[in-house]
């Protein structure tokens, strides 16, 4: 089955900096990769997802790139804010077979303001 | 419309009890998912239901099953609890395999 390492488990930046956090798939099947932020006490809400038929998706501060031929994809924070303070979970899916959904170990992220 | 649901919110049991969950789905979702989040252990996936039928499992124990309804609605059974098993029980339902899955608040249980 489907094998997801994210890295790093925590991570601290300073408002205003970037923050990159990165996973590793296994299954070359998958093609379908969500990103969900959860804070502290609240249910994990879907923020961005990419599918393998692109290599790079924006909204706003917040991008996914992917690249397949390594099987590993990032999310990149800008202008990072105090509420983007929360745990990140990368999951990876091969949608079409009906495959379950997988997950990173998460990574805690404080912004310092 | 309405988002996924969970009952019990929380619950507290004694080793060796058994307990239930309930996930009810977004109306017109048929998959449901069920995880189990434990700190620092990310989210571990139980099952997953669609149909009526059970699509996929994760690696627990069999004291974990599950079942879905003709509604979509959807239970979890963990017989003869343990310790280990203190947890937040958190379900997800997508319509399809190919879209979206989302979350409940979660159930947590403590097992003393």
């Amino acid at each position: 089955g489907e094998n997801v390492e994210q890295h790093p488990s925590t991570l601290s930046v300073q408002e205003g900096d970037s923050a990159v956090i990165k996973c590793t798939y296994s299954d070359s099947a998958s093609n379908y990769f969500p990103w969900y932020k959860q804070e502290l006490g609240k249910r994990p809400q879907l923020i961005i997802d990419i599918r393998s038929n692109v290599g790079e998706k924006k909204d706003q501060r917040i991008a996914v790139t992917l690249n397949k031929t390594a099987k590993h994809f990032s999310l990149h924070i800008t202008e990072t804010q105090p509420e983007d303070s929360a745990v990140y979970f990368c999951a990876a899916t091969a949608q079409y077979n009906n495959n379950d959904m997988r997950f990173g170990a998460g990574t805690r992220l404080t912004v310092k303001p | 419309k309405a988002g996924v649901t969970q009952t019990p919110r929380y619950l507290i049991k004694t080793r060796g009890q058994q307990v239930t969950l309930s996930c009810s789905p977004i109306s017109g979702h048929r998959s449901v998912s069920w995880y189990q989040q434990t700190p620092g252990q990310g989210l571990q996936f139980l099952f997953e239901y669609f149909s009526e039928t059970q699509r996929n499992k994760g690696n627990f124990p069999g004291r974990f099953s599950g079942r879905q309804f003709s509604n979509s609605r959807s239970e979890m059974n963990v017989s003869t609890l343990e310790l280990g098993d203190s947890a937040l029980y958190l379900c997800a339902s997508r319509r399809e395999p190919q879209e979206t899955q989302y979350f409940g608040p979660g159930t947590r249980l403590l097992v003393l």
